[in-house]
């Protein structure tokens, strides 16, 4: 079993709809989440991250966290063309606040069609 | 966000020599910067954590003395790819651990570097 797994895709959604990113991990002891947006040929944006189970919202985007579940999710309302790309989650099987290593899931690539 | 920067963003060397990357958090320090190695279509994959002050930790497989790693100051990691051959050809990309506040911190990328060994 992988340590950060995500659907490879492409998921293809049409503008203006909500794109659902999902994510899991191995890790119960898991503390923080990250997504990360990865256009190609560049490297990768921090777009959002979380710690506590719940919602957290940041304008188009919503990270989702369900540590009982061991599952993260990014959604995108609104998406846009620009918004294609690839996107990483990431986790920090460390403690918080440690500068511990992130392990990368191999990312799911969004298509959003005109 | 904080700024990471990489110099240089290309670089094509022949095979056999040797290619410095340098990797510096502009407006914030960070006492742990990490080296990623991304082929065309994979994932990215960790090669080592630099800690600033002390000897770089390597993930497993990753040849450290072939990928040198210095981390002299708070705010600069340098990655030597020595003896580079055409298989080293890849994007290298560093990050840097930004603390937020304590408890609490993100990691940030720089742009990348583009390796070609001929």
């Amino acid at each position: 079993q992988k340590e950060v797994e995500q659907n490879s895709g492409p998921l293809s959604v049409p503008e203006g709809a909500i794109a659902s990113l999902n994510c899991t991990y191995s890790d119960r002891g898991s503390q923080s989440f990250f997504w990360y947006r990865q256009y190609s040929g560049k490297s990768p944006e921090l777009i959002m991250f979380i710690y506590s189970n719940g919602d957290k919202e940041d304008g188009r985007f919503t990270a989702q966290l369900n540590k009982a579940s061991q599952y993260v999710s990014l959604l995108i309302r609104d998406s846009q063309p620009s918004d294609s790309a690839t996107y990483l989650c990431a986790v920090n099987m460390g403690h918080t606040g440690t500068a511990s290593k992130l392990t990368f899931g191999t990312g799911t690539r969004l298509q959003v069609t005109l | 966000g904080a700024v990471v920067s990489q110099h240089p963003s290309r670089v094509i060397c022949k095979s056999g020599t040797s290619v410095k990357i340098e990797c510096r958090s502009l407006d914030f320090q960070a006492t742990t910067m990490f080296w990623y190695r991304q082929f065309p279509k994979q994932s990215l994959m960790l090669m080592a954590t630099s800690n600033e002050g002390s000897k770089a930790t390597y993930e497993q497989g990753v040849e450290k003395d072939k990928f040198l790693i210095n981390h002299a100051s708070l705010t600069l990691s340098t990655l030597t790819v020595t003896s580079a051959h055409p298989e080293d050809s890849s994007f290298y990309i560093c990050s840097a651990n930004y603390i937020l506040r304590a408890g609490t911190y993100e990691q940030y990328f720089g742009p990348g570097t583009r390796l070609t060994v001929t």
